[in-house]
């Protein structure tokens, strides 16, 4: 069974700081990796979807890694803004159904 | 054009009343899932549709639990005999298909809880 673990659980950081996420998970057979954004009373947006031949893919602010064979995966978020506070959950894509991390809840403070 | 939908948003209900909650795929979707996110936890997969069959329910919890669809469109999930460990939020997603390829678009869930 395919476990996803995202470190760390929470996040506080200053306006204008690089933000780190981390996702790992034990089963390498996977289709591809998503990072989501989830916001209280919201549904979940996509952000980044890597597919599993690929090392990363970058949207404005948001680059996001994938390392495979090491079952591991980084949201980086450049220059935070108070407007990035929200949980961001990373998933793994087996077959039809995708499996998340519990979620790193982010404040940015201003 | 309209994303996923569902209701309610909230639903409050008594330990061992059945509930049923209701979800509108985006037009021209064959794929629909169901997911469950208890407090603190990840979303954990409980069934999915292509078209209106269930190729795979094996993340129902229990027998209380069960799902339908109809007309590959809206799609209902029954709980029957709540516990108040049901409480969660239940969020539906949906896809062209169910390939790995296709993105799930998910709704804003409904937050279930069991007095």
């Amino acid at each position: 069974k395919q476990e996803v673990t995202q470190i760390p659980a929470a996040l506080s950081v200053p306006e204008g700081e690089n933000l780190v996420l981390n996702c790992s998970f034990t089963d390498s057979a996977i289709y591809n990796l998503q990072w989501f954004r989830q916001d209280p009373g919201k549904g979940l947006t996509s952000l980044l979807l890597i597919q599993s031949s690929q090392r990363e893919q970058t949207s404005g602010r948001l680059n996001a890694s994938l390392d495979k064979s090491s079952g591991r995966s980084t949201l980086y978020i450049a220059a935070s803004q108070p407007g990035d506070s929200a949980t961001y959950l990373c998933a793994v894509r087996d077959d039809y159904k995708l499996s998340f991390g519990a979620g790193t809840t982010v404040t940015v403070r201003a | 054009g309209a994303g996923v939908s569902q209701s309610p948003s909230n639903k409050v209900t008594e330990k061992g009343k059945d509930v049923e909650l209701r979800c509108d795929p985006i037009s021209g979707h064959t794929a629909l899932y169901w997911y469950r996110q208890r407090l603190g936890q990840g979303l954990e997969f409980l069934i999915y549709f292509q078209g209106n069959s269930a190729p795979d329910k094996s993340g129902l919890p229990s027998d209380r639990f069960s799902a339908e669809r109809t007309g590959e469109s809206v799609s209902t999930l029954t709980i029957q005999r709540t516990q108040q460990e049901d409480s969660a939020v239940y969020l539906c997603a949906s896809s062209l298909e169910a390939r790995p390829t296709d993105t799930q678009y998910f709704g804003p869930g409904t937050r279930l809880t069991v007095l």
